[in-house]
């Protein structure tokens, strides 16, 4: 199984682009998640979901858009990025309840130049 | 809101046991979550423990949990220099789970 994947790994732009992170995941799980990872501040939610057609704001939504059109896919939208978004990105999912334990991709690498 | 703390570093040297701490604030919690994570992976679900439970063992881990004091404790025996990594308690009410900053592990050979 593939569990949660992660594309791209890694990415570098230019202040001012957009582009879109894309996680799909393969155990049907209703809940995704997307998190941002920085030095010395852990794992900060950006934004989640909890079914398909469904989207709600984490710790850190602004400046991110999302989109969850397929169950097993959840999008992650900078629409002019800044290089304040310079991070890891991570995704992950779980089970139909927010205390399930959450599964997560391998990261996307993100540099804004 | 609910919050999570984890002191930032820990070293040990290997055979000797580990033991990384945590206390969260959500009296509501109902999972509380061990994750590992290594150099450029994501975070792998380590072990986890039940809120009506004290202990979890399993092999080399055992999760104690004090609920009175909502502290939660992990303990690795044996510590190997594989065990090098970032570990991050996190727990699990009615919100999505609250992770803390990570402990960062490093086992001296």
């Amino acid at each position: 199984n593939a569990g949660v994947t992660q594309t791209p790994k890694f990415r570098v732009l230019k202040t001012g682009q957009s582009m879109t992170l894309l996680c799909a995941q393969d155990m049907n799980h209703e809940y995704m998640y997307w998190y941002r990872q920085d030095p010395g501040m852990g794992l900060r939610l950006i934004h989640y979901s909890v079914g398909e057609g469904t989207t709600a704001k984490g710790e850190v939504p602004d400046g991110y858009n999302v989109s969850r059109l397929k169950k097993q896919n959840f999008l992650l939208g900078l629409e002019s990025a800044a290089p304040s978004q310079t991070s890891v990105y991570f995704c992950a999912s779980s089970y139909w309840r927010t205390n399930q334990p959450q599964h997560f991709g391998d990261g996307t690498r993100l540099s804004i130049l | 809101g609910e919050d999570v703390e984890q002191s930032l570093f820990l070293s040990v040297r290997e055979g000797d046991s580990s033991v990384i701490n945590c206390t969260y604030t959500d009296s509501s919690s109902t999972y509380l979550y061990w994750y590992k994570q290594e150099p450029g992976a994501g975070l792998q679900l380590l072990t986890y423990i039940f809120s009506n439970m004290d202990m979890k063992q399993d092999q080399r881990l055992t999760v104690l949990l004090n609920k009175k004091d909502k502290h939660l404790s992990l303990r690795i025996a044996d510590t190997q220099t594989g065990d090098s990594a970032i570990y991050f308690c996190a727990e699990g009410g009615n919100t999505p789970l609250v992770f803390g900053k990570g402990t960062r592990l490093s086992v001296i050979a």
